[in-house]
């Protein structure tokens, strides 16, 4: 299975601010159709994960222009320019490469 | 709107069944894969398994082969997963989530179900 690791572990930010997560893949994503298939997920206590970003640096419909992602290989980033205090959640990275889909650990962020 | 409504929260007995249901909504049933994912404070996201509606094949975690068994019904636009011989370890949020072939990752999520196994 490939395995997904995030750092840092957790992040209080203080509002306005940037913040910035790391996500790293076991294994290369990329597949045959020279897509990279890594995207960034939003858990707020209590609800289901919100899809944020996919295939690295795509926002899904809706999403805030605050939040990027960046990265190939096995290094990705995502960033949040200007962290509101709606932004309070956990945030995933998963893989859809390859069955099982894994994610990582989480990264929880919150406010200063 | 796209929606996905999952069945109610569960107290089993281990060595018990469960079964879930994901009610969809909003889509063509048969166009987007139905994934099966559950969460624990312990071990995060695991992934459990995925049915093709449109044909009812499905895939299972080798982690859950056996134990798992996912249907549909594509006359109410409903996935089924059961779950057996349920243990301590069971108890997690399980979410069903809705997944474009191209490009693969899940766009919509259940709300979640509650399963707590306890004797």
């Amino acid at each position: 299975d490939i395995v997904m690791t995030q750092t840092p572990l957790s992040l209080s930010v203080t509002p306005g601010q940037p913040a910035s997560i790391s996500c790293k893949s076991s294994e290369r994503l990329l597949n045959s159709a020279g897509k990279t298939p890594l995207a960034w997920y939003l858990q707020r206590p209590g609800q289901p994960p919100q899809l944020l970003i996919y295939e690295v640096s795509n926002r899904f419909s809706g999403v805030p222009d605050r939040f990027s992602g960046s990265g190939s290989g096995t290094d990705f980033t995502l960033k949040i320019t200007r962290v509101e205090a709606d932004d309070v959640a956990v945030y995933y990275c998963m893989q859809s490469l390859q069955l099982p889909w894994t994610f990582g650990p989480g990264t929880r962020v919150d406010i200063k | 709107q796209v929606q996905l409504v999952q069945s109610g929260a569960e107290v089993k007995k281990p060595g018990a069944s469960v079964n879930f249901f994901c009610k969809t909504s909003g889509y063509g049933f048969t166009s987007f894969y139905i994934h099966w994912v559950r969460q624990t404070p312990g071990q995060g996201f695991e992934w459990m398994g995925i049915i093709n509606p449109s044909n009812g094949r499905t895939s299972y975690a080798q982690k859950f082969q056996g134990r798992v068994n996912m249907t549909r019904d594509t006359s109410t636009s409903v996935v089924y997963m059961e779950l057996d011989s349920l243990r301590s370890e069971d108890t997690a949020v399980y979410y069903c989530a809705r997944a474009p072939t191209r490009p693969p990752r899940f766009d919509f999520w259940g709300q979640g179900t509650l399963v707590t196994v306890s004797s």
